[in-house]
């Protein structure tokens, strides 16, 4: 079983739909929990961390579930510019010392 | 601006030539990491370093050095490249304490043939 699961998709979705990820962790120890973004052979940049009561940034909503081992994110709204691979990254610490990322989930959103 | 440099951006190269890849970083951050992408596998860690001559082995080191001499300074060296190690790199950062976010440099593109 892989440390961290993500469907890659693709999810196509039309503009102002709301659509979810979720992404599953394997190790019960992991602290940290973060959703990066990743534009067509760009770097990482970091979309949102995700807190054990839940948050949220503008149209975007991140859940953990410790107990099932899972975190999600929300879209709501969607617009063209997210079109994007989003990745789950879990970390056994805040300091990142054992980190591992999902293979990313691609979304298109369609006009 | 605050930013994480990687050189060079695209490299061809033949199996066994010797290669270094430098990764610098203008925000005084501890740790400093180098990762691998590739389709299906996405991001691997490769090493990383908690501060300076501090190094460490991440999830598929194998075929790679490192060195952190100085903090702002972190090169990932393929001693003998051979073709299984044709992918995108990617260099990040961050400050060692809190839940920060960590910054990519723009990535390597390696090719060796």
């Amino acid at each position: 079983r892989k440390e961290v699961e993500q469907d890659p998709g693709p999810f196509n979705v039309p503009e102002g739909a709301t659509v979810a990820f979720n992404c599953t962790y394997s190790n019960s120890a992991s602290q940290s929990f973060f959703w990066y973004r990743q534009d067509c052979r760009k770097e990482p940049k970091l979309l949102m961390s995700v807190y054990s009561s839940g948050n949220e940034d503008g149209r975007f909503t991140a859940q953990l579930n410790r107990a099932s081992q899972y975190i999600s994110l929300l879209i709501r709204d969607s617009k063209l510019s997210d079109s994007a691979t989003y990745l789950c990254v879990v970390a056994l610490s805040g300091g990142y010392q054992k980190v591992t990322f999902g293979i990313g989930t691609k979304l298109q959103v369609i006009p | 601006e605050a930013q994480v440099t990687q050189n060079p951006r695209y490299l061809i190269t033949v199996t066994g030539k010797k290669l270094t890849v430098t990764c610098s970083q203008n925000m005084n951050h501890e740790y400093m990491s180098w990762y691998r992408q590739d389709p299906g596998l996405g991001l691997r860690q490769i090493y990383y370093s908690m501060n300076v001559e501090v190094t460490d082995k991440g999830d598929v080191p194998e075929g790679y050095k490192v060195s952190r001499k100085e903090k702002r300074n972190f090169p990932l060296i393929l001693e003998s490249p051979s073709p299984n190690q044709t992918s995108l790199y990617f260099c990040a950062s961050k400050p060692l304490a809190g839940n920060t976010e960590a910054f990519f440099g723009q990535g390597t593109r390696l090719t060796v043939v």
